[in-house]
């Protein structure tokens, strides 16, 4: 069946460091692929998105390219910030369901 | 638009009670999802609703059950409670690939 394999966390960096965390997937179809993050005490909002094989998606400064190749989605920024720090979430949409990584804790510290 | 909306966004609940948990999705959406998020397991799908019938459904006991009303909003009730189900339940609504989550509810089983 479908998955999504997400690097484990947590990570921390230093303010103005490069992030990369690493996704990959596995689909039987042709998915779309999507970074969410999840702040303190909020529900997860969509911090960007791709829907076909080598498509970018960015937002916010973050980007992530789908690679069909490697089955990879990774999300990359470089250069965090103390605000970036949120829980992220790779997930993929194959037909009518979505499945979700287990989720990367990042903190950026001054 | 409003975004998803989730009530209410507390509830402390005893062993052995029910619960239910209210989810109103983006007006014109019409696909409701349901999942349980907890720090051991991550995020887990419950159940998805569309056109007020149960569309797809996550590997949860029978005691996870959910409902759609045909202006879209859903409910899910959780009976007979454990201390397992202390989580954060979020719900999203859907239009096409794309899902978008409310605030979530945060139940504490006691």
């Amino acid at each position: 069946g479908d998955s999504v394999t997400q690097m484990e966390g947590p990570v921390t960096l230093s303010e103005e460091a490069c992030l990369t965390i690493n996704c990959t997937y596995t689909a039987t179809g042709y998915p779309s692929l999507f970074w969410y993050v999840q702040y303190p005490g909020e529900g997860l909002q969509l911090l960007l998105k791709a829907t076909k094989a080598d498509d970018k998606g960015s937002n916010k400064g973050f980007e992530a390219t789908y690679r069909k190749e490697t089955t990879s989605f990774h999300l990359e920024k470089g250069s965090v910030q103390v605000s970036d720090s949120a829980v992220y979430f790779c997930a993929l949409s194959d037909l009518n369901q979505f499945y979700f990584g287990t989720g990367t804790s990042l903190t950026v510290i001054p | 638009k409003a975004g998803v909306t989730q009530t209410p966004r507390y509830l402390i609940k005893t062993r052995g009670q029910q619960v239910t948990l209210s989810c109103s999705p983006i007006s014109g959406h019409r696909s409701v999802s349901w999942y349980q998020q907890t720090p051991g397991q991550g995020l887990q799908f419950l159940f998805e609703y569309f056109s007020e019938t149960q569309r797809n459904k996550g590997n949860f006991p029978g005691r996870f059950s959910g409902r759609q009303f045909s202006n879209s909003r859903s409910e899910m009730n959780v009976s007979t409670l454990e201390l397992g189900d202390s989580a954060l339940y979020l719900c999203a609504s859907r239009e096409y690939n794309e899902q978008f989550f409310g605030p979530g509810t945060r139940l504490t089983v006691l």
